[in-house]
């Protein structure tokens, strides 16, 4: 059983140009969570989601930044027109589906994509 | 909303020292509660969990967590730490789905 995949790993982009990043979870994994991670900031929760269904986006900036779950394929987080901010690892968790509202499950991580906004 | 607190942002140990490192949350409920490690470069690594039952919780090389649900913590030990512990350490509790992460906590040791 793979782990959760992420790609690419390295991702440049020039100011204004899109960024995609993928990740594809662990077999039997239908949640999938998305964090941004910044030197000395930590971990900053961004999405959520479920197979075709966001769950909880309160993480995620209002503007330029959106994520999907499709039902078939990978999660994709895409970032339109890209500034320096931007500049950051984001790191993918996936989940088995669990019980209850607080699941009892744990969440494993991908390798991250590291994105330079040149 | 939930918030996860790690007093220490960075801590430094000679080899064989003790380590404990502080994690508080602030929801009172039923929660699921996760340490993690980040070596570096790499990505994060489940350390130990805790979802119910016996409070102390052994996990991987050497570690173990103590979840007192009075203080709403959930302490890393361990007694004897090594060279190769250096790392980063998140703390991160899940409720109701979300999982929420503390700031992390570097540990340097010392050979």
């Amino acid at each position: 059983n793979a782990g959760v995949m992420q790609n690419p790993r390295h991702l440049v982009r020039r100011r204004g140009q899109e960024a995609r990043l993928r990740c594809s979870p662990m077999k039997g994994h239908s949640h999938v969570y998305w964090y941004r991670q910044l030197p000395e900031e930590g971990l900053k929760f961004m999405v959520y989601l479920q197979k075709e269904n966001i769950i909880d986006e309160s993480g995620m900036p209002k503007e330029r930044f959106s994520a999907e779950f499709p039902k078939e394929g990978p999660s994709i987080l895409r970032i339109q027109q890209v500034v320096r901010g931007d500049s950051a690892a984001y790191f993918c968790a996936s989940s088995p589906p669990g019980q209850g509202a607080v699941k009892n499950t744990e969440a494993f991580f991908g390798q991250g994509t590291r994105l330079t906004v040149v | 909303a939930q918030s996860v607190s790690q007093h220490n942002h960075h801590v430094i140990l000679s080899e064989a020292a003790s380590l404990e490192l502080g994690c508080n949350y602030s929801y009172g409920g039923t929660v699921n509660l996760f340490w993690y490690v980040q070596y570096p470069g790499q990505h994060l690594q489940l350390l130990l969990k805790y979802f119910s039952g016996d409070p102390l919780v052994k996990g991987i090389k050497g570690f173990e967590a103590e979840f007192i649900k009075s203080k709403f913590s959930f302490n890393l030990r361990k007694p004897s730490v090594q060279w190769s512990d250096t790392a980063e350490y998140f703390c991160a509790v899940r409720h109701p789905g979300r999982l929420y992460f503390g700031r992390g906590t570097q540990l340097t040791v010392w050979p």
